[in-house]
């Protein structure tokens, strides 16, 4: 029973251009959501975050929209650069201080 | 460098056998999370403590262990291991206990043979 779905499991996207990344969820009792950026032979790196009261989170070139009716939330990059390459997750929680749910994962690539 | 650290990078055992993994957070840090990563998985929560007391559990299997010392550093200990308990395990730190100030060590992988 997977809670968090990220059903993408890969990207392609030209620099400059925009990328967009989904996420899923099942659970209504979520409440707090995140997306993690993952480089090779490193662990997760906090990105952006947001809360279910509001329904879209921007900072610098990162977006990320929440539609709490659809149970979807979404990351927009703009513009995209090459140094975006990476696995990005999506995570989400009943609360500030609840464990993570975490998908499994969108593999982008920005092509130069 | 998140600040997290993780020992080892690397660790090939056999079937049946028992191994330690270790984390040390961030210097200031009181919460410690431990999370695996299967193969084509996302990451799944273990265990958290929270100064030195276990604060929320996961999906931990009973053959997995885990505890905070005074020191803030933190052991999971996997026995009687399986082909299947082969991942990347990951630590994470925060001060307060919220997810979104989690920092993440470059964890370990775990090959079981």
């Amino acid at each position: 029973d997977q809670q968090v779905k990220q059903n993408s499991p890969s990207l392609s996207v030209q620099e400059g251009r925009i990328s967009i990344l989904n996420c899923d969820y099942t659970n209504s009792m979520f409440d707090y959501f995140l997306w993690y950026k993952k480089y090779p032979a490193e662990g997760p790196t906090f990105l952006i975050s947001i809360s279910s009261i509001k329904d879209k989170n921007e900072d610098g070139r990162f977006t990320v929209f929440l539609n709490k009716s659809a149970k979807h939330l979404s990351l927009h990059i703009v513009p995209s650069q090459p140094g975006d390459s990476a696995v990005y997750f999506c995570a989400a929680s009943e609360g500030r201080n609840t464990p993570l749910v975490f998908g499994k994962g969108t593999r982008l690539s920005v092509i130069a | 460098d998140s600040g997290v650290t993780q020992t080892p990078k690397h660790l090939i055992t056999a079937t049946g056998q028992r191994v330690t993994l270790r984390c040390s957070p961030r210097s200031g840090d009181l919460s410690v999370y431990w999370y695996q990563q299967s193969l084509d998985q996302g990451l799944q929560f273990l265990i958290q403590y929270y100064n030195g007391e276990e604060r929320a559990k996961g999906n931990i299997l009973e053959r997995f262990s885990a505890q905070q010392f005074p020191d803030l550093h933190s052991e999971l200990n996997l026995s009687s291991l399986e082909l299947g308990d082969s991942a990347l395990y990951f630590c994470a730190s925060s001060q307060s206990g919220r997810v979104d100030e989690q920092y993440f060590g470059p964890g370990t992988r775990l090959t079981v043979t």
